[in-house]
């Protein structure tokens, strides 16, 4: 049971490239989220969703879209890296109330 | 609008004595409030929890407070240890409501830091 797994762990981009983050969960949770961390800000919702099949967005949405075609998946894609998205990236899942979460993946946007 | 606020930075206590990290919300819609505990380069992991029909959950040497007419919560940590030295999010959720989304709204966090 390896709970909330993320890849990659560490990314550099340039500015305009693209890439996907993976979020896995291995607990049959229905609710998927991912955030953002920077410093002094706490961690900010981007999108998440509630279902297999399902969206939303959260608090900071734009510059990211998600998917979520498998229940355990969870992916976060930046179609054209801008340097404010710099950031340490964190995903989490939940059966209801308490959220659990993956080890991050630090982006680095030059 | 930053519904969910920890005004201090950063708390320094000796080991031994007692932590408080304090947390205030706006939003009285909130009705389950969390802690989490950040080592640097991992994941939050939870604490502890407290639903708005209690004021005070205890597990172990962690204590978390409610008080709802001041929309204020607290963790008290006794005795504080080495290994407690972190960031601590308190997090708010609104779980009664007709559509739950199993949203957190988080904090800007605490580090704390016990001295040996």
């Amino acid at each position: 049971n390896a709970g909330v797994t993320q890849t990659p762990k560490f990314r550099v981009l340039k500015t305009g490239q693209s890439m996907t983050l993976l979020c896995a969960q291995d607990m049959n949770h229905e609710y998927m989220y991912w955030y953002r961390q920077d410093p002094g800000m706490g961690l900010r919702l981007i999108h998440y969703s509630v279902g297999e099949g399902t969206t939303a967005k959260g608090e900071v949405p734009d510059g990211y879209n998600v998917s979520r075609l498998k229940k355990q998946n969870f992916l976060l894609g930046l179609e054209s890296a801008a340097p404010s998205q710099t950031s340490v990236y964190f995903c989490a899942s939940t059966p209801g109330e308490t959220q659990y979460f993956g080890p991050g993946t630090r982006l680095l946007v030059l | 609008d930053q519904q969910v606020k920890q005004n201090s930075p950063s708390l320094s206590v000796q080991e031994g004595r007692i932590s408080i990290l304090n947390c205030d919300y706006t939003n009285s819609m909130f009705d389950y409030f969390l802690w989490y505990k950040k080592y640097p380069a991992e994941g939050p992991t939870f604490l502890i929890s407290i639903s708005s029909i209690k004021d005070k959950n205890e597990d172990g040497r962690f204590t978390v407070f409610l008080n709802k007419s001041a929309k204020h919560l607290s963790l008290h940590i006794v005795p504080s240890q080495p290994g407690d030295s972190a960031v601590y999010f308190c997090a708010a959720s609104r779980y009664g409501g007709s559509s739950n989304t199993g949203k957190l709204i988080f904090g800007q966090g605490t580090t704390l830091q016990v001295k040996p």
